[in-house]
């Protein structure tokens, strides 16, 4: 089955512990991108890649690494979480900028 | 950063009545708009991508249309059934780049 696979799907930690939210697809896709959901604002990307070792920065990068040694696979790392990171976290693919991306199921972090 | 604007924030649509909402995107640099449908507690799943301008398409029920050169997309919702209740997002991504862009989406409750 298609997918692109979070993990984990809830995660409680605390200020300043290094964490990583894995995402994986299996899709073959070139474009894979993060974003935070937070009331009232909207869907917004932290970091996109449009090929393995290509990242670039989104609208809120801010606290937030990502890599993409493969093509299959684009952590997000939170070298030092604090509790304005919490939030709801997706991660998705895409074949090109101009296909529909296939989401995760997303990442419910709380940095207490 | 690129704004996206979807109104109405929300509406209450009577089973079987017809409904629109309105996505507007700067024009300049274009690339794509998508939209994608949002249910509680699952994932956004694409709906449609367009590209060019006069663009239309359709699945079912749903049909939404595109002009570039004024910068809106409307989305339409013909005959509303319960199970259309959900949010839709709005995104745009411009040339050359990969910053998928989402609006505040448009919740929909269709009520029985």
């Amino acid at each position: 089955e298609a997918q692109v696979t979070q993990n984990p799907r809830y995660l409680i930690t605390v200020t300043g512990k290094k964490l990583t939210v894995t995402c994986s697809q299996n899709m073959n896709h070139e474009y894979m991108s993060w974003y935070r959901q937070d009331p009232g604002l909207g869907l917004r990307q932290i970091y996109y890649s449009m090929n393995v070792e290509v990242t670039d920065k989104g609208d809120v990068p801010e606290g937030y690494k990502v890599s993409r040694k493969e093509k299959r696979n684009f952590p997000l790392i939170l070298e030092s979480p604090s509790p304005n990171q919490t939030s709801l976290y997706f991660c998705a693919s895409s074949y090109t900028g101009a296909a529909g991306y296939t989401f995760g199921s997303g990442t419910r972090l709380t940095v207490v | 950063i690129l704004n996206v604007e979807q109104s109405p924030q929300s509406l209450h649509v009577q089973e079987g009545d017809s409904t629109n909402f309105t996505c507007s995107f700067p024009s300049s640099n274009f690339y794509a708009l998508h939209w994608y449908r949002w249910e509680t507690a699952k994932s956004p799943e694409a709906l449609f991508v367009m590209t060019l301008n006069g663009d239309e398409k359709k699945k079912g029920r749903i049909r939404a249309t595109l002009n570039t050169k004024e910068g809106y997309s409307y989305l339409y919702i013909k005959g509303s059934q319960p199970e259309d209740s959900a949010t839709y997002l709005c995104a745009s991504n411009g040339q050359g780049n990969n910053r998928l862009a989402f609006g505040k989406g448009n919740q929909v409750v269709v009520i029985p």
